[in-house]
Order: C-alpha cells, then structure tokens, then sequence
C-alpha cells in the first residue's frame, strides 16, 4: 500500500526556517500531484501548497506565499516544504498528501502521511 | 475568498441516518470530497467527486450535492463512524475546506 511519511517538524522561534519532508513509497511518486495540508492544534484542515508531477506548476495559499515552498525529487521520491519566516500561526501538524480521482482538473486526497508537528514559539 | 459552511456538530443514534451539510455559493457547480478523521489520526477519503467512495469505504456513506448544498450521509450509523468530517472542494487552484462537523453517536 501507499506510504507517505513526514519528518522534519520541531520546535522553531518566530522568524526562524524549518525544512519537512515527506518520504514516498509503493507507488510511482511521478505521476502524482503532491500537497501539504495543515491543522492547527484543535482546528480544521487547512491546505497550504501543491506541486506538479515534474515540479513546473506550484501553487499556495495566500496566507503562505512568499515564505514557504514547495518543491520535490522524483528520483528521491520525496516531497519538501521549505518553511521560512515562521509565525506562532504556521503552529501545526503538517501532512502530505496524494492527490488521486481527478476530473477536469480536479482532485480529492486519497492517501495521507500521519504528519509532522511544527511548533512556533519563543 | 471562498467559504465552506458546516454545522459544527452532528449527533445520530446508532443505526439511524446522519447527515452532515456543506454550504457555499453554487457548491453544486463544483465537486466536493468528504474526509473523515478520528482523535489522533490522519484525514480518510470517504467520498470524492460529491458521491463516489473509494475502494474500502463502506456503503453506508454515501453524498450528493446540488444548489448551494453538499451532503454526506451515513445510514445505518455506527459507533465506529463517530469522528470530525470535512468537507472540501476547489476554488480555482485553491483548496478550500468546511470548518468540520464532530458526529456524536449517542
């Protein structure tokens, strides 16, 4: 089955950078669309960014650009969140996810990692 | 920007229909997917397109959408249904979800 496992979160000050990984097995990595989605402690899913098979599109949310990027190694099999300028609000636990069931260039989520918890704070 | 609406909260007794809503403007024009989540774990696909369930979801759950209103159902509810589910749906290249609705089964 597909596995999908996070890594890299940790305690981080304000203003400081933290790297996530999302290490991809049991499936062939480039052909899928890959996304990190987010939940703050006791809060709903948020979603923060997705990339492209071949990493030429990428995409965020508002409330992330400028300070985070997404990117991936097809030959790692791995997906990164490089997350810069941190704030107490980018406190969560962070999941990858595949996206699978596409139609018109719209995709559902089928499989997630167990995520990695980012904490923000002096 | 655009918003998803869910009740916060659900309560159904076992065996008996659960629905959950999932309000935005002209949802209906767009596909919707339902993620269930139980204390401690990742997000579970259960319905994607509005009404289809993956490989391995029970036929209980099942979803329609029309108008400005998505919604999952559960017939036939179990104890082992009761969790936070979300809602979500695409806003051009934005992923947007509802706020989740905790399912009791009392």
């Amino acid at each position: 089955e597909v596995h999908l496992v996070e890594s890299g979160g940790g305690l981080v000050q304000p203003g400081g950078s933290l790297r996530l990984s999302c290490a991809a097995s049991r499936f062939t990595f480039s052909n899928y669309w890959m996304n990190w989605v987010r939940q703050a402690p006791g809060k709903g899913l948020e979603w923060v960014a997705k990339i492209k098979q071949d990493g030429s599109e990428k995409f965020y949310v508002d409330s992330v650009k400028g300070r985070f990027t997404i990117s991936r190694d097809n030959a790692k099999t791995s997906l990164y969140l490089q997350m810069n300028s941190l704030r107490a609000e980018d406190t969560a636990v962070y999941y990858c996810a595949r996206e699978a069931f596409c139609s018109g260039g719209v995709c559902a989520w089928d499989y997630w990692g167990q995520g990695t918890l980012v904490t923000v704070s002096s | 920007s655009y918003e998803l609406t869910q009740p916060p909260s659900v309560s159904v007794s076992p065996g008996q229909t659960a629905s959950i809503t999932c309000s935005g403007d002209k949802l209906g024009e767009k596909y919707v997917s339902w993620y269930q989540q139980k204390p401690g774990q990742s997000p579970v696909l259960v319905i994607y397109q509005d009404t289809k369930r993956p490989s391995g979801i029970p036929e209980r759950f099942s979803g329609s959408n029309s108008g400005n209103t998505a919604t999952l159902t559960i017939s036939g509810t179990q104890a082992m249904d009761e969790a936070d589910y979300y809602c979500q749906a695409w806003d051009s290249i934005t992923a947007v979800f509802g706020g989740g609705t905790k399912l009791t089964v009392l």
